[in-house]
């Protein structure tokens, strides 16, 4: 599978720190997107990096891809409890039809108030 | 409001009897897809559409069945659905012409089969 997976499973942190999580993949991606889902609701698009690109903001999004280790981090600054969700990467590889997206499994981000 | 419309939300039924999901989009996206989400495995694909009459498998399609007829439309249909298929269903769409647009998803059909 070319499935991108996240790490940390969990994470719990204050109010005000940073969270960064991680995700991994296995082939050569054209694109990879960070959604967000807060409990049992849909998915929102958060941030995409294309292949081309090495880092990129929103906010306090920070997103970096490293082709090369064939992964990508996000990093929230300043957490707040309302960012308490899972986060997603999923990937697009190259060469494969643009409707076939790859989702991980997941990083439940806790931040405590 | 632009958005991705699923329902039922919740629906409980019994092995065997054939259901439909709806799913509707009204943001005149060519591209629609099926996934379903269960614990520990994230969300899989099931079926997804480029376009009008044009639909393709995904990793689980095994006992689903989609149509596109029109754009807007792209239900999910269980012939004879079995417990294995008690899961959370998510219909998502996007502009589908572009290898870098974004996914709107609805917001899920919890379903449990007994």
């Amino acid at each position: 599978s070319q499935q991108g997976e996240e790490d940390p499973q969990a994470l719990s942190i204050q109010e005000g720190e940073n969270a960064t999580m991680n995700c991994s993949y296995k082939t050569s991606i054209n694109n990879l997107q960070w959604y967000r889902q807060n409990s049992g609701r849909g998915l929102v698009h958060l941030i995409l990096i294309r292949s081309n690109e090495r880092e990129k903001h929103s906010g306090r999004l920070r997103v970096t891809l490293d082709t090369s280790k064939k992964s990508s981090s996000l990093l929230i600054t300043a957490s707040r409890a309302a960012d308490t969700a899972s986060y997603f990467c999923a990937t697009r590889s190259r060469g494969s039809t643009l409707g076939r997206l790859y989702f991980g499994r997941g990083t439940q981000l806790t931040v405590w108030p | 409001e632009a958005q991705v419309t699923q329902n039922p939300r919740y629906l409980i039924t019994v092995t065997g009897k054939k259901l439909t999901v709806t799913c509707s989009q009204n943001m005149n996206h060519e591209y629609m897809s099926w996934y379903r989400q269960d614990p520990g495995l994230g969300l899989r694909q099931i079926y997804y559409s480029m376009n009008v009459e044009v639909t393709d498998k995904g990793d689980v399609p095994e006992g689903y069945k989609v149509s596109r007829k029109e754009k807007r439309n792209f239900p999910l249909i269980l012939e004879s659905p079995s417990p294995n298929q008690t899961s959370l269903y998510f219909c998502a769409s996007s502009l589908g012409d572009r290898e870098n647009s974004p996914l709107h998803f609805g917001n899920g059909t919890r379903l449990t089969v007994t």
